[in-house]
């Protein structure tokens, strides 16, 4: 039973591009959130997707965009990088149907580094 | 605002020791908390969680202890072994549905052989 997986690993961009991050979920869950987590500091919220839809979301810009596939994998867009956006983007997916206490189970994320 | 925050960065014990990880965290409106481990390069792991109606709670060498009155939170790992070297965090949630965790800094804990 394949866990939460993410691509690519590890990229390196430059200041001004664009930049998409992707997410396969655990089999069985529907439910996909994405955290930013800078160098030495805890993941902060970015958004949640459920049935397609952003159901929720923290304190990031516009520049900060997802989507949901029908089959539950999901996209993180950010566009106009910073060099601030450099960070490791974790991806984690739930069962919605658990509650608010379902386990969240994360994936090892995808390292940005914004030259 | 919302914030969980730990008074530790690093804590460095012994192997066989017992660690205690603490975390303060400010919203009193919080329903449950969680225990993440981060290993090097990887995602943060789900260690134990607890309701905000209880005051503690025990796992496998785990053990979490949540004091309301003080906001506060700990983690106690018995015996610590060479692979529980790793960050922890806590996390606070709230019972949304949503499941929209915020996470304090971390701990870095070092166990020595």
């Amino acid at each position: 039973d394949a866990g939460v997986t993410q691509s690519p690993t590890h990229l390196i961009k430059t200041r001004g591009q664009q930049v998409t991050l992707r997410c396969s979920p655990k089999s069985g869950h529907d439910t996909v959130s994405w955290y930013q987590q800078a160098l030495g500091q805890g993941p902060q919220f970015i958004f949640q997707y459920y049935e397609e839809e952003e159901r929720q979301r923290g304190n990031f810009p516009d520049r900060f965009s997802g989507h949901q596939f029908p089959n539950y994998s999901s996209e993180l867009n950010v566009n106009a990088l910073l060099l601030g956006d450099s960070a490791l983007y974790l991806c984690a997916s739930s069962l919605d149907s658990a509650g608010g206490t379902g386990e969240l189970f994360f994936g090892e994320g995808s390292r940005l580094t914004v030259l | 605002g919302e914030s969980v925050g730990l008074h530790l960065p690093t804590l460095s014990v012994q192997e066989g020791d017992n660690s205690i990880i603490n975390c303060a965290y400010s919203n009193s409106a919080s329903d449950y908390f969680i225990w993440y481990k981060q290993e090097s390069g990887k995602g943060p792991q789900f260690i134990i969680d607890i309701r905000s109606n209880m005051d503690k709670r025990q796992g496998q060498r785990v053990t979490v202890l949540l004091n309301k009155t003080v906001k506060h939170l700990s983690l106690q790992i018995a015996a610590t072994q060479p692979g529980d070297s790793a960050v922890y965090f806590c996390a606070e949630g709230m019972n949304t549905g949503f499941q929209k965790l915020v996470f304090g800094t971390g701990t870095r804990l070092l166990v020595s052989p």
